[in-house]
């Protein structure tokens, strides 16, 4: 199995673009994730979905869109790229994460790293 | 906010053995406790999840008492190699679904 699958790995962008970061995974997990880390910081959460059409925000959601049209997929748009994003992002799942279950097994991609110039 | 709090760092040396507690004051009635590891320039990586009393595996040790507001990881025998950060986290529900909110971690520094 491929895992939890980032795209791309590294992405140097200008202050205003537009980016999406592609997150995959094939074990069939209802719950995704994704978080940003700075630099000698802990995990940040950004937005999540519990399934296919249910997205949340976490604690830092401005500036970032995500969807979840499939079980499979969970991208992450930065809608105008500032500094204060550069960062290195990690997309999480977990089999199920729901009101009442907490399995709290989170398996993490290898991470993209994106510098905002 | 992070529902948890651990110490922000620690010392350790090859051989030792690690315990590392977490306070988890307000963890509500179906929370588990699950700890990560994360070296630098990787994904945290699952290490241990409990619910209560104690939990073993290949590496660790969870010890979790009886009104589960803390949770003690312990590493036996620690080698260089463990020297990462270490993250406690129980669920978080405010706003209807559940989503886990990482803390600062620890971050443990194993010396020769």
């Amino acid at each position: 199995n491929a895992g939890v699958t980032q795209t791309p790995k590294f992405q140097v962008l200008k202050t205003g673009q537009s980016m999406t970061l592609q997150c995959a995974q094939d074990m069939n997990h209802e719950y995704m994730s994704w978080y940003r880390q700075d630099p000698g910081m802990g995990l940040r959460l950004i937005h999540y979905s519990v399934g296919a059409g249910i997205t949340d925000q976490g604690e830092v959601p401005n500036g970032y869109n995500v969807s979840r049209s499939t079980t499979e997929d969970f991208p992450l748009r930065l809608l105008s790229a500032a500094p204060s994003q550069t960062s290195v992002y990690f997309c999480a799942s977990s089999y199920s994460l729901h009101r009442t279950l907490n399995t709290g097994e989170l398996f993490f991609g290898e991470g993209s790293r994106l510098t905002v110039l | 906010l992070a529902k948890t709090t651990q110490p922000i760092s620690m010392d350790s040396y090859e051989g030792q053995e690690v315990n590392i507690t977490c306070s988890h004051n307000n963890i509500a009635t179906n929370d588990y406790i699950t700890w990560y590891q994360q070296f630098p320039s990787q994904g945290p990586r699952f290490i241990i999840q409990g619910y209560k009393t104690k939990v073993t595996n290949e590496v660790a040790s969870l010890f979790i008492p009886a009104d589960r507001k803390s949770s003690t990881l312990s590493l036996p025998r620690v080698s260089l190699s463990d020297t990462a950060v270490y993250y406690c986290l129980v669920g978080d529900r405010v706003g209807g679904y559940n989503k886990l909110i990482f803390g600062a971690g620890t971050r443990l520094a194993v010396h020769p």
